[in-house]
């Protein structure tokens, strides 16, 4: 069990450029969250999967965001048109059903 | 909507003075809480569930404990390895996905 992986550890980009962030769960792991974390705050729910299935977004996601989990294993999160807002640590975590949540080290995202 | 409240949000605290961290909750109904310990510019590192009042967790020099309306997290005789944030989340009836967090209490042990 290596834990949850996140790639790339750090992004800087220009506003309205494309980012791409990736997630690899553990293994076994069927379920996929993704959390937006600013400093001073607690990690901020912005999506969940239960194997490839999409199942809840948080409502403050705008249409700018797209995630995916293909064939249930590793996940993307794709942030369109970025902008100063959206710089952030992106987390992503897994779970056994409704057990606790194993975070990945994060993505720094630096929007310039 | 699910709401976690965390206080204090931070503590100062002398190496081997105890203190408990509060994590008070309004849920529709509980499914599930959980703690968390957070290094700076790390991801959040799970510490324990608690399911239903009453229940206890340990482990090493914390305590986390359950009531119908807040838990608490005991922390005895913090060493200075014990300084991170410490972040409580709550899973509900309302959404059986997501984990809805508080935004941390912030503590510093030192010598």
């Amino acid at each position: 069990d290596t834990g949850v992986s996140q790639n790339p550890r750090h992004k800087i980009t220009k506003r309205g450029q494309n980012v791409t962030f990736r997630c690899d769960p553990i293994s076994e792991h069927n379920r996929l969250y993704w959390y937006r974390q600013t400093l001073g705050q607690g990690p901020e729910f912005l999506t969940y999967f239960q194997n490839e299935a999409q199942l809840e977004k948080s409502r403050l996601l705008s249409d700018r965001f797209s995630a995916e989990r293909p064939k249930g294993s590793f996940s993307t999160l794709e942030i369109q048109r970025t902008e100063q807002g959206d710089s952030a640590m992106y987390l992503c975590a897994s779970s056994l059903n409704l057990a606790g949540g194993y975070f990945g080290p994060g993505t720094r995202l630096t929007v310039t | 909507e699910d709401q976690v409240t965390q206080s204090p949000e931070a503590l100062r605290l002398q190496e081997g003075e105890s203190s408990s961290l509060n994590c008070s909750y309004t849920v529709s109904g509980l499914r599930g809480l959980f703690w968390y310990r957070q290094d700076p510019g790390k991801g959040p590192e799970f510490l324990f569930t608690l399911y239903s009042a009453g229940e206890e967790k340990e482990k090493e020099r914390l305590k986390a404990t359950l009531t119908k309306k807040e838990s608490f997290l005991h922390i005895t005789a913090p060493k200075p390895e014990d300084s991170a944030t410490y972040l409580c989340a709550v899973r509900s009836t309302d959404s059986w996905g997501k984990f809805q967090f508080g935004a941390g209490t912030q503590v510093v042990v030192t010598p």
